[in-house]
């Protein structure tokens, strides 16, 4: 699988937007980008995922570059049960997700 | 639905003893995953199912790992004998139709440590 690669954290105020971004330059055509989060002792949690085109639902958007080599995932207001790792996958044909290290987002109150 | 369920959601257990972890995916989903993560290396998947039918092993660490579906609705993820190294959380996760376009649900994961 083509791999992605996420900052290890980032911080965010409660209530403001956060952009967690993720580079994927050697995406396939065929290559999903799927976003998971996984709070503190939960198992991973399924956020949104993507194609080519933006992609809007009641969590969050995932906006993707046009040459789909960097995605974009939009929190766009913080609250502090946002604060988790948040893993951008690419899924390919394979079927199967393989997750990377993620980003640990702070929020802070 | 009440999710994919996984017990026990704590075992604590003696090097060399067998240990059996168990999942319950959502209904109607036909294809179950089982991941493990560490600190070291994170989320890794150990092996997936398809109807029932074993898939892709290739996740698994050693013989010593071995995963059964009897049928759609109970899956066991095995380690006998279990060494301290196996230590981890275990995720299982379900999914309907296991394709690019579908989102994986996850249970909430036994942690498991071997002392």
């Amino acid at each position: 699988d083509a791999k992605t690669t996420q900052p290890n954290s980032m911080e965010s105020n409660e209530e403001e937007p956060v952009h967690l971004p993720c580079n994927h330059s050697t995406i396939s055509g065929t290559d999903y980008i799927h976003w998971y989060r996984q709070l503190p002792s939960q198992g991973p949690e399924y956020v949104i995922h993507g194609l080519t085109s933006n992609v809007n639902n009641r969590m969050a958007s995932l906006a993707i570059a046009e040459d789909r080599k960097s995605s974009t995932l939009i929190l766009h207001r913080a609250t502090l049960r946002d604060a988790a790792v948040y893993y951008c996958i690419l899924l390919s044909s394979a079927r199967q997700l393989t997750f990377g290290s993620g980003t640990q987002l702070t929020v802070l109150p | 639905d009440a999710g994919v369920i996984q017990s026990p959601r704590h075992e604590v257990t003696e090097m060399g003893q067998e240990v059996t972890l168990r999942c319950k995916p959502i209904s109607g989903h036909d294809y179950l995953f089982w991941y493990r993560q560490t600190m070291m290396r994170g989320l890794e998947l150990l092996i997936y199912f398809n109807n029932n039918v074993p898939i892709d092993d290739s996740g698994m660490p050693e013989d010593r790992f071995s995963a059964k579906m009897p049928n759609a609705s109970f899956s066991t993820l095995k380690i006998q004998p279990s060494e301290p190294r196996d230590s981890a959380v275990y995720f299982c996760a379900s999914s309907l139709v296991g394709g690019q376009n579908e989102k994986l649900f996850f249970g909430s994961g036994t942690q498991l440590s071997v002392l």
